[in-house]
């Protein structure tokens, strides 16, 4: 069955630049995570949705960052400005339902910031 | 939120059985353990949960003592295609909360 999917695979941008990274969740899950990986590090928590509703933002960095699920499904997460310091991957995830540890992850968004 | 500690690599060869070991001495009555394994370039996955004793599924088996103090994530027959990171965590099933805290994991390596 389809997983959670991540477009695009692989992001370069300029410093500077804005970039916007797409997440389509499983149909039907309520969760939807955002989280970033460093290299060699395991992936932070970003933000948090339940459907539309956007329930935890702490771990978001900056102001820089920025992310929606305006109908509940598909998220984007922006970020603007991009910094070299931005270049990870960002991983997206979803489950059934709120607090389920069981989580499906997409295969991330690799971004180099240059 | 429980702090885990775990080896930061292991290495093992094909056909054995490898047992990674997570320490976490401040686990709170409500939480449980939760294994994730990550393939490079790609999203961790769920391996196994358990609460207390003894769960086993068709990819691993996690035992915890009474204490719970620790676990032990057991892969049994190794094979090159386990070669992977391995995440333990640690905390409450149904949180309002909802987000999974990752350490840096063990890095396991197998070896033909």
């Amino acid at each position: 069955g389809a997983g959670v999917s991540q477009s695009p695979r692989y992001k370069v941008a300029k410093r500077g630049q804005d970039v916007a990274l797409r997440c389509d969740p499983i149909s039907g899950h309520v969760s939807l995570f955002w989280y970033q990986q460093a290299l060699g590090q395991g992936p932070e928590f970003l933000t948090y949705f339940q459907n539309e509703a956007q329930l935890d933002k702490s771990g978001l960095p900056s102001d820089r960052f920025f992310a929606e699920r305006p109908e509940g499904s598909v998220s984007t997460l922006k970020i603007q400005r991009t910094q070299q310091e931005d270049s990870a991957v960002y991983l997206c995830a979803s489950s059934l339902s709120r607090g389920d540890n069981e989580q499906f992850f997409g295969p991330g968004t690799r971004l180099t910031v240059l | 939120l429980a702090k885990t500690t775990q080896p930061i690599s292991m290495d093992s060869y094909e056909g054995q059985e490898v047992n990674i070991t997570c320490s976490h001495n401040n686990i709170a009555t409500n939480d449980y353990i939760t294994w994730y394994q990550q393939f490079p370039s790609q999203g961790p996955r769920f391996i196994i949960q358990g609460y207390k004793t003894k769960v086993t599924n068709e990819v691993a088996s996690l035992f915890i003592p009474a204490d719970r103090k620790s676990s032990t994530l057991s892969l049994p027959r190794v094979s090159l295609s386990d070669t992977a990171v391995y995440y333990c965590l640690v905390g409450p099933q149904g949180s309002t909360l909802g987000r999974l805290y990752f350490g840096r994991g063990t890095q396991l390596t197998v070896w033909p």
